[in-house]
């Protein structure tokens, strides 16, 4: 079974600070890691993806199969960062099957 | 381009009552996607279509069922509403099957049961 696991619901921090998401994941296999945001009244859209291992909007994620994570980072957050943050897995023959973690609300302050 | 739309987008049933969601991909993706969305948690993944066969299916009672379209425009049915059925269901397209296309995402449906 293939499981996601974002432990933390809420994030705060202040505008530069640096900011982590974490993501934990269960799989047997090589999965496909991704990050997707929704900002306030926005559609759920990619942020990024493992394979790409491109920065988006300053953020990166970098895959750790030793420990079966896939963080979120970005060394200096700016408010237009505040939005929900999935983790989400594909695996296998089943891509386009995502797994989601509960989500991660982050508030950047001013 | 208009992205993966969804229709209601917001509606209300009563128990027992049927619902009957629809949604057009993006034009040239042929993978449907269905997944509900319960307050405060992440997707859960429902169903997957792609050339109008199913190709997954998550675990959702029979109650649940989809088809896709020779247009590969979909439609979610669920029968026999139970208040734990109100959701935001969302659907998702892709081109196809392959790692490395994106997975699209429509505004949802809100499903109130009551």
């Amino acid at each position: 079974a293939q499981r996601v696991t974002q432990p933390e619901k809420l994030l705060s921090v202040f505008k530069g600070a640096p900011v982590e998401l974490k993501c934990n994941y269960s799989y047997s296999g090589s999965p496909e890691l991704f990050w997707y945001v929704q900002y306030s009244r926005q559609r759920l859209q990619l942020l990024l993806r493992h394979i790409s291992r491109e920065s988006i909007k300053g953020f990166t994620a970098d895959l750790n199969k030793g420990e079966t994570s896939f963080h979120l980072k970005k060394p200096f957050a700016q408010e237009e960062d505040s939005a929900m943050y999935y983790c989400a897995l594909s695996g296998g023959t089943s891509y386009g099957k995502l797994t989601f973690g509960q989500g991660t609300i982050l508030t950047v302050h001013p | 381009d208009a992205g993966v739309t969804q229709s209601p987008t917001h509606l209300i049933k009563t128990r027992g009552q049927h619902v009957t969601l629809r949604c057009s991909p993006i034009s040239g993706h042929k993978s449907v996607s269905w997944y509900q969305q319960v307050l405060g948690q992440g997707p859960q993944f429902i169903f997957q279509y792609y050339e109008k066969e199913e190709r997954g299916r998550g675990n959702f009672p029979d109650r649940f069922s989809a088809r896709q379209f020779p247009n590969y425009s979909s439609e979610l049915n669920v029968n026999a509403l139970l208040l734990g059925d109100s959701a935001l269901y969302l659907c998702a397209s892709s081109p196809g099957l392959h790692s490395g296309n994106t997975i699209y995402f429509g505004e949802g449906s809100w499903l109130t049961v009551v």
